[in-house]
């Protein structure tokens, strides 16, 4: 059963805890992107990965780091320095290039 | 970076009648995608156009570009309760560039 999976679900981080949001993909593709959503907005792109062991930075990458080491895995690490981190965190893949976009199901991420 | 921008940003209907979602954008483009977005969950590709076409089908949905006027529709037709959702539209920039970039959104209710 292809796809892309997201977990948790729900995530809950402490201050001056750094989270890792997992990402992963059986559909063979190349790139891969992080977005963060906010409530009524669109998405704005964290980092994104065209190959393993390469990723660059997207509009709002300060705060967040990530790795490729797999062409599978992207996780995404919200550090303690993003002071705003309450978000709807999504992960997709591609075969690259402005092409279509496939979605996991997402990992809320709430602060206590 | 926002590229697209959709129009309305909230739609109200009646279940059997035609929803018409805008999207317009600033610069050239490759393609432009239209994706729904149920409550919390992941986006879910519905139809990718390319710059040298004018008009898309899929099932209900019925795609428009018009590169002139740096401006898409998306019109779903005979809708229905389960069409509720949110819909963004998204494009890429001429130029090579590997990303896309969403709109805001339109929310779509369908009231049976």
């Amino acid at each position: 059963d292809g796809g892309i999976t997201q977990s948790p679900k729900y995530l809950f981080r402490k201050e001056g805890q750094n989270v890792t949001l997992s990402c992963e993909q059986n559909l063979n593709h190349d790139a891969m992107y992080w977005y963060r959503q906010d409530p009524g907005q669109g998405l704005r792109l964290i980092y994104y990965s065209q190959i393993v062991n390469d990723f660059q930075k997207g509009d709002i990458a300060e705060g967040y780091s990530v790795s490729r080491e797999k062409k599978e895995s992207f996780p995404l690490t919200v550090t303690s320095a993003q002071k705003n981190p309450t978000a709807f965190y999504l992960c997709a893949s591609s075969f690259g290039g402005p092409e279509t976009q496939y979605f996991g199901p997402g990992t809320r991420l709430l602060v206590l | 970076s926002q590229q697209g921008e959709e129009d309305p940003q909230a739609l109200s209907i009646q279940e059997g009648e035609n929803a018409t979602m805008n999207c317009s954008y600033k610069t050239s483009i490759n393609n432009l995608q239209w994706y729904r977005q149920n409550s919390g969950r992941g986006l879910v590709h519905l139809i990718l156009i390319r710059s040298n076409e004018r008009e898309k089908h899929s099932g209900r949905l019925r795609v428009t570009l018009d590169t002139s006027k740096k401006s898409s529709s998306l019109l779903i037709t005979a809708s229905r309760a389960a069409d509720t959702a949110s819909y963004f539209c998204a494009t890429d920039a001429k130029g090579g560039s590997e990303k896309l970039v969403f709109g805001k959104g339109t929310k779509l209710t369908v009231n049976p």
